[in-house]
């Protein structure tokens, strides 16, 4: 089964300031990387697949990068409506398996 | 619009079964991978099960291996997850989840219905 460690566990951003969010395979996933935010008592919503594809809606704000082993999900200016738990997930193998969430609240 | 819209949750005693249903609309239900998703209180996600738009081929996590079947009928538009052998560790909230391009990726989820494992 292929691991998924997101760091860190919690990220503390000023609104309109940058949030990087990072996420490491424990081996190779090619792009195979999605990402997802989660508000509290809602279903996750998909914001990247590709490892770098907005999904349908998604602002550009938001940007996916990475590619191999490690990956990064960007805030580039976070709104209030951007505070969240945010998880990736690998889809090379099965199990898919997610990383355990970062949650990013306000500072 | 896409929706998914699970029922079925509830309390079960353990060693008990349960089935979940998922009603889809909003789109060509039988061209798409569907799956179940869980995540226990306050804990991350997990992939339970996939399966393919013809229901042919399906995916199990390791923990429901042998208790959970994951089965569809197109003809219905609806998902099923069949839960065996049920354990304190299966209460979570399931989310019935729509594949994009049956890749494991979500592109659309229920609201969830809750499973709660206890006597």
């Amino acid at each position: 089964e292929i691991v998924m460690t997101q760091s860190p566990a919690t990220l503390s951003v000023s609104p309109g300031e940058r949030a990087t969010l990072s996420c490491r395979a424990s081996q190779s996933i090619s792009s195979k990387l999605a990402w997802y935010q989660q508000k509290l008592g809602q279903a996750p919503r998909l914001l990247m697949y590709g490892a770098s594809t907005r999904a349908t809606g998604i602002p550009a704000r938001f940007s996916g990068s990475g590619s191999g082993t490690e990956f990064t999900l960007t805030i580039s200016s976070l709104q209030s409506e951007d505070f969240a738990v945010y998880y990736c997930q690998q889809y090379n193998n099965w199990p898919r398996t997610f990383g355990q969430g970062t949650k990013v609240e306000i500072k | 619009e896409v929706q998914l819209v699970e029922s079925g949750g509830g309390l079960v005693q353990p060693g008990g079964s349960l089935r979940l249903s998922c009603a889809a609309s909003g789109f060509t239900f039988s061209s798409y991978a569907m799956g179940w998703v869980r995540q226990a209180p306050g804990k991350g996600l997990e992939w339970v099960s996939g399966i393919g738009g013809t229901g042919i081929s399906a995916y199990y996590a390791d923990s429901v291996q042998g208790r959970f079947t994951i089965s569809r009928d197109n003809s219905k538009n609806t998902l099923y997850l069949q839960m065996n052998s049920l354990r304190a560790e299966d209460t979570a909230v399931y989310f019935c989840a729509k594949q994009h391009s049956g890749n494991g990726v979500v592109d659309y989820w229920g609201q969830g219905t809750l499973v709660t494992v206890s006597s």
